[in-house]
């Protein structure tokens, strides 16, 4: 069975820098989240996507802005990055209720 | 706010011994409760969806229920390869957005 694609599976940025992460999510699921999973903690959500359109918001910095495009595939800019945004970065989909998560993006700021 | 809290953080069981861990939670109004199983560095696994009390479902050695305060994700003589972090979240009914609020998992090690 398809599942959710994550690109890159790793990333090195420095400080400061810009890093784009990419989802695309499981075919005609029409919603998108984000989630921000730091060492040794729980996965915290970031913001999520309903056709297209933000749908709820999280703790997610101002510094971060996503979208979703639509091929339904999304985005999540990150700019500015700072030590403390080092952490698995999870995509999921959903065809209503239940989400699906993706393998991850592992992000390292140095 | 919607709180999550599983115990224990941390178990270790032998092969074959059975035991059961327990997700309580606070939400006001709940869409559902989610088990998801996740191994180092990986995505979490859907397990299971409970959408309310009395509800129980089963996968192999698992079984989870739900009570109206609490679930308990059930492990019947566990196998190494069931090592791995569980975590249970709630979804409440009156967010947009459906987001999940995790608890901070039980670590589960079952050793042969």
């Amino acid at each position: 069975a398809a599942g959710v694609i994550q690109s890159p599976r790793h990333l090195i940025k420095e400080k400061r820098e810009t890093a784009t992460l990419k989802c695309y999510p499981i075919p005609r699921h029409d919603t998108v989240y984000w989630y921000q999973q730091g060492p040794g903690q729980d996965p915290q959500f970031l913001i999520s996507f309903y056709e297209k359109m933000q749908s709820d918001k999280g703790s997610i910095p101002d510094r971060f802005s996503a979208q979703q495009f639509s091929d339904y595939h999304s985005e999540l800019n990150m700019s500015s990055l700072e030590l403390g945004d080092s952490a698995l970065y999870f995509c999921a989909s959903s065809p209503r209720y239940e989400q699906y998560f993706g393998p991850g993006t592992r992000l390292t700021v140095t | 706010e919607d709180q999550v809290t599983q115990s224990p953080e941390a178990l270790r069981l032998q092969e074959g011994e059975s035991s059961s861990l327990n997700c309580s939670y606070t939400v006001s109004g709940l869409r559902g409760l989610f088990w998801y199983r996740q191994d180092p560095g990986k995505g979490p696994e859907f397990l299971f969806t409970l959408y309310s009390a009395g509800e129980e479902k089963e996968k192999e050695r698992l079984k989870a229920t739900l009570t109206k305060k609490e679930s308990f994700l059930h492990i019947t003589a566990p196998k190494p390869e069931d090592s791995a972090t569980y975590l249970c979240a709630v979804q409440a009914r009156e967010t947009s957005g459906s987001r999940l609020t995790f608890g901070e998992g039980t670590q589960l090690t079952v050793n042969p």
